[in-house]
């Protein structure tokens, strides 16, 4: 089985340019979990994707943004790039929650997003 | 609402001694509790989780966690560590019947030889 897979591996921008990152989850996960991961801050809940609508968001600026598609892959997009926006970006995906609620979230390896 | 604390920000152990990574949690009822494995420049990988029943958890590549509803703990354990062990564990609790998970800030462990 095919695990969730990431694209680009690495991503080098500048400060003002916009940054999209995409995800296809595990065949039969419907839902789509965005993190940022910065150096020394942990794993950030940026977004929740399921059934092709937005269910939660994390405590960050409008300027992240996302979309899930019918075939339940991923993008997040984010506008007007800082500095602070360097990070490695992890999606993951599981079982629909409202039937099988908190199951085992399964990672890609990620995008580094690099902004000079 | 949930909380996950990883009270250990890193640890050293030798190879070939035993690991105990701690973690403590923060729920009216019993939770769903996970804890996964992140080497460099990877993503996180699934070790073991407990929704319910027996308290000790068997996981992949030799770790254990043990559930304690009356401390508030579910610890990860490995009787023996290797080297290739070296990464960041992540703890993380999501609530029966709900949608989110939160994730602990992890704890990095060093082997030395």
């Amino acid at each position: 089985e095919a695990g969730v897979t990431q694209s680009p591996t690495h991503l080098i921008k500048t400060r003002g340019q916009q940054a999209t990152l995409r995800c296809s989850p595990i065949s039969g996960h419907t839902s789509v979990y965005w993190y940022q991961q910065a150096l020394g801050l942990g794993l950030q809940f940026l977004l929740w994707y399921d059934e092709g609508e937005e269910r939660n968001r994390g405590n960050f600026p409008p300027r992240f943004s996302g979309r899930q598609f019918p075939n339940y892959s991923s993008e997040l997009n984010v506008n007007a790039l800082e500095l602070e926006d360097s990070a490695l970006y992890l999606c993951a995906s599981s079982l629909e929650v409202r039937f099988f609620s908190n199951q085992p979230q399964h990672f890609g390896d990620g995008t580094r997003l690099s902004i000079l | 609402a949930q909380s996950v604390t990883q009270p250990d920000i890193h640890i050293t152990v030798s190879e070939g001694a035993s690991l105990e990574l701690r973690c403590n949690y923060s729920y009216g009822a019993t939770p769903y509790l996970f804890w996964y494995v992140q080497s460099p420049g990877q993503g996180l990988q699934l070790l073991l989780k407990y929704f319910s029943g027996d308290t000790l958890v068997q996981g992949i590549k030799g770790f254990e966690a043990e559930f304690k509803r009356s401390q508030s703990s579910f610890n990860l354990r490995k009787p023996s560590v290797h080297w290739s062990d070296a990464a960041e564990y992540f703890c993380a609790v999501g609530a029966p019947g709900g949608f989110k998970t939160i994730f602990g800030a992890g704890t990095r462990l060093f082997v030395k030889a």
